[in-house]
């Protein structure tokens, strides 16, 4: 099986920079993906790590650590219209698809 | 491109009903997944299916089936209705199917189900 935490509520200042983490369990690996979704929206693909280290796509990071099962979701120069809930979400191989975390709301302040 | 569609997007039923949701994919994209999404579980794998075949299939008990068409559109079917099936369900495509997913899939909006 698989299992993935991360926090439930998260809250930083418009434009500022906030880092949400996610700590997986699975029984195998293939990579790490990052959701976001807005209130009553679709979920939306920001990123995949399938190897360590960084990866960059405009104002949004992604960190992945296999050895500590780890990684993390790096939003820059927040923008109101980043409040949204972000999900981690790992695919692990055998049948149980691609499992995700249980979401981290991010608020942004003015 | 036409992103994912979803019908219907809200829906009522009473316990012990059934319903079916449709799903249509991406042109182009081959493989389907279902999920549902509670405010208390977030998102959970229902099943994926990859040209007609199901592939993987989650911890769901029976009373949740689906099929793909041979034009990729899937359905997926909820039998013997209760009340926690209340939840938002999210299908989503790509043009892969299971290991070979980059874990970029295109969700569509969802439809809702409320079970009274």
């Amino acid at each position: 099986g698989q299992s993935l935490e991360q926090p439930s509520e998260v809250t930083a200042v418009e434009g500022a920079i906030v880092q949400i983490n996610c700590t997986y369990q699975t029984s195998g690996f293939y990579g790490l993906s990052w959701y976001q979704q807005h209130d009553g929206g679709a979920p939306t693909f920001l990123s995949y790590n399938a190897l360590d280290g960084l990866e960059e796509t405009g104002r949004f990071s992604s960190f992945l650590s296999r050895s500590d099962s780890y990684g993390y979701l790096l939003l820059q120069e927040l923008q109101m219209k980043d409040s949204a809930s972000y999900f981690c979400a790992v695919m692990g191989g055998g049948a149980d698809g691609l499992t995700f975390g249980k979401g981290t709301h991010l608020i942004i302040q003015p | 491109k036409a992103g994912v569609t979803q019908t219907p997007r809200y829906l009522i039923k009473t316990r012990g009903q059934q319903v079916t949701l449709s799903c249509s994919p991406i042109s182009g994209h081959r493989s389907v997944s279902w999920y549902q999404q509670t405010p208390g579980q977030g998102l959970q794998f229902l099943f994926e299916y990859f040209s007609e075949t199901q592939r993987n299939k989650g911890n769901f008990p029976g009373r949740f089936s689906g099929r793909q068409f041979s034009n990729s559109r899937s359905e997926m079917n909820v039998s013997t209705l209760e009340l926690g099936d209340s939840a938002l369900y999210l299908c989503a495509s790509t043009p892969w199917g299971g290991n070979a997913n980059t874990g970029e899939l295109f969700f569509g909006e969802g439809s809702r189900l409320t079970v009274l």
